[in-house]
């Protein structure tokens, strides 16, 4: 089945650090990968996505890119803020089949960063 | 205005009550999601509805269950909570598209349910 492994939490980082957060995945064919964040106290908010190989998904300074040779999807960022403090979710959607519409989300990675 | 509320925001009930939490959509999306997220296991699918007929189970179904409404409606029921159910719970939905933004879900905000 699919299956989507993030680096375990929590991270702590100075603010301006640099941040890596890892994601593989496993799936047939060429799923589409998404990054998701969760701000404390509400809900997961798209933060980026890649739907080929080699594709990279930037935003608000975030950037992954789509690795099929590693089955691959790290987020990162060049310089952290403290308002990136969240919880940071890896997930995919298989190309086609019955689950095509579903995502599968790894477990998440919270990430804290101290002024 | 949110694009997808969920209520209520935090409820704690006992073991053996019936509980229902809601979902509503002003996105007019055909597709909705209810999962469950506990600390360390990320978010887990319950149940999942294409359009109003269309309900399938999702990973982790069993005692739950949910009732499509209308398009902008999904209510996810416990029948009889048990203390395991306690979790956050969010609602999503999603365009039905087969384009780029194919299965972009979009989150409510969730629902802290804790069951005594």
């Amino acid at each position: 089945g699919n299956s989507v492994t993030q680096m375990e939490g929590p991270v702590t980082l100075s603010e301006e650090a640099f941040l890596t957060i890892n994601c593989t995945y496993t799936a047939t064919g060429y799923p589409s990968l998404f990054w998701y964040v969760q701000y404390p106290g509400e809900g997961l908010q798209l933060l980026l996505k890649a739907t080929k190989a080699d594709d990279k998904g930037s935003n608000k300074g975030f950037e992954a890119t789509y690795r099929k040779e590693t089955t691959s999807f790290h987020l990162e960022k060049g310089s952290v803020q403290v308002s990136d403090s969240a919880v940071y979710f890896c997930a995919l959607s298989p190309y086609s089949g019955a689950g095509s519409y579903q995502l599968t989300f790894g477990k998440g990675t919270k990430l804290s960063v101290i002024p | 205005d949110a694009d997808v509320t969920q209520t209520p925001r935090n409820r704690i009930t006992k073991t053996g009550k019936r509980i229902m939490l809601e979902c509503s959509q002003t996105k007019g999306h055909d597709r909705m999601y209810w999962y469950r997220q506990d600390p360390g296991l990320g978010l887990r699918l319950i149940y999942y509805s294409f359009d109003v007929k269309d309900i399938n189970k999702g990973e982790i179904s069993d005692g739950y269950s949910v009732s499509r409404q209308a398009q902008a409606k999904f209510s996810l029921s416990l029948e009889s909570a048990i203390p395991n159910q306690t979790a956050l719970y969010f609602c999503a939905t999603s365009e039905k598209s087969s384009g780029i933004t194919r299965n972009e879900q979009f989150f409510g905000p969730g629902t802290r349910l804790t069951v005594l």
